[in-house]
């Protein structure tokens, strides 16, 4: 059974950067696309963007300037930067795995999710 | 870029049928896919593409597609249904992923 972990601080300092890292068990990291979707409070679903298991990335155009995604293969994640951070960043951020070939917009497995709070 | 629509509120009553919609160009051309997610959850994959639902969901919840409009269908709705409906698909020119608003779903 596929299992994704997030794991970062909970509280981040407005204009610092906010990191967090998704743990992938019960299965390879190999041959998908990965995900960081982000809730703020009473609000939806926004799509952070996504890495290939090969290290190739795609960004969502309002918060391409500030982010990064990385992987990790040999340790079976991928990581999450948000630099210059601001209260607006405050949210759930959840990982997600995206379908490999032209199914890879398809989100099959969450993570449970992470609150960050951006906050002095 | 390409957006996703979707109605902020629905409501059903117990054991009646209900249809979510999601409407938007993409969709013309890509799938879409459906996810559940209520309080304190992670969104949960309940139905994919044109005829695809995953282990475990059941069979009551139902998709379909025509033209730019996707409709996610409940046959005979519990109260554990309620909870917020995402629809999501991918930007026509792009490889970005895109989701609808949400549909708040109450059963009453």
């Amino acid at each position: 059974q596929l299992q994704l972990q997030e794991s970062g601080p909970g509280l981040v300092t407005p204009s610092e950067t906010l990191s967090l890292t998704c743990a992938v068990s019960g299965g390879s990291i190999s041959s998908y696309y990965w995900n960081w979707i982000r809730q703020a409070p009473g609000k939806g679903l926004e799509w952070i963007g996504h890495v290939f298991h090969i290290g190739t990335t795609s960004y969502n155009p309002s918060l391409k300037s500030r982010v990064s995604i990385s992987v990790d293969t040999s340790r079976n994640l991928f990581s999450l930067r948000v630099m210059s951070v601001t209260a607006a960043d405050t949210a759930v951020y959840y990982c997600a795995r995206g379908g490999s070939s032209s199914g890879w917009y398809r989100l099959d497995h969450w993570g449970q999710g992470a609150l960050v709070t951006v906050s002095s | 870029s390409s957006e996703l629509t979707q109605d902020p509120s629905v409501s059903v009553a117990l054991g009646q049928t209900v249809s979510l919609t999601c409407r938007g160009d993409s969709l013309r051309n890509y799938d879409a896919h459906w996810y559940q997610q209520k309080p304190g959850q992670a969104p949960l994959l309940v139905f994919s593409g044109k005829n695809r639902r995953p282990s475990g969901i059941p069979d009551r919840i139902s998709g379909s597609t025509s033209g730019n409009t996707a409709t996610l269908t409940i046959t005979g709705a519990q109260a554990e249904d309620e909870a917020d409906y995402y629809c999501n698909s991918r930007d026509s020119s792009s490889d970005h992923v895109i989701f609808g608003g949400g549909t708040k779903l109450t059963v009453l």
